[in-house]
């Protein structure tokens, strides 16, 4: 059981390059969230899923988009990338469970935009 | 979601007891508290949640006051690997994200 896994773990991109970012969970979640830390800072939602097919927007959506084709990944796409979007990334997953909304992190993915 | 109110940082010497307060004087009734942590560079880590009772886990225990305008995380015997930032949140049950703040940065010292 890996838990929640994201590829690639760092990447360096040129302004106006774009990319994807892979999340996938093992432990068959309903949801699946994208988040995004700049220094210093805490967590911010990008977008978010409640389910295959389905996607939403979090805190800060602009200049990403997402798919959710398969229950077990959720994507992170940058169409053309900018300095602003140097972060570290975050993909969680959790249950549908109304009690026990636990959300369990993957390692991150460390991108730099020049 | 209630705005949470942790202090920047705090010390705690290995072995002892790790109190991490937190205020959220303007919770609702139907707020939970929840705690994570993030070791350094590393993803988030859920801890412990509660609604109005006191809880405990493998981790940690969570006091929450008799009011729910602030509770507290405690970490019984603090580890060097219990160095980390602690996000104190509320949130309701069904809402889509969790709002991190700044959190606690909380040193372990030998």
């Amino acid at each position: 059981n890996a838990g929640v896994t994201q590829t690639p773990k760092f990447r360096v991109l040129k302004t106006g390059q774009s990319m994807t970012l892979l999340c996938a969970q093992d432990m068959n979640h309903e949801y699946m969230y994208w988040y995004r830390q700049d220094p210093g800072m805490g967590l911010r939602l990008i977008h978010y899923s409640v389910g295959e097919g389905t996607t939403a927007k979090g805190e800060v959506p602009d200049g990403y988009n997402v798919s959710r084709l398969k229950k077990q990944n959720f994507l992170l796409g940058l169409e053309s990338a900018a300095p602003s979007q140097t972060s570290v990334y975050f993909c969680a997953s959790s249950t549908h469970h109304t009690l026990q909304e636990t959300q369990y992190f993957g390692p991150g993915t460390r991108l730099l935009v020049l | 979601d209630a705005k949470t109110t942790q202090p920047t940082s705090m010390d705690c010497a290995e072995g002892r007891a790790a109190n991490l307060p937190c205020n959220h004087s303007t919770i609702s009734g139907n707020e939970y508290v929840y705690w994570y942590r993030q070791i350094h560079s590393q993803g988030p880590q859920y801890i412990i949640h509660g609604l109005k009772n006191n809880e405990t886990n493998e981790m940690a225990s969570l006091i929450i006051t008799e009011d729910r305008k602030s509770s507290t995380l405690i970490l019984p015997h603090a580890t060097l690997r219990d160095t980390a930032v602690y996000y104190c949140i509320v949130r309701v049950t069904g809402a889509n994200n969790l709002f991190f703040g700044t959190g606690t940065r909380l040193t372990v010292i030998p």
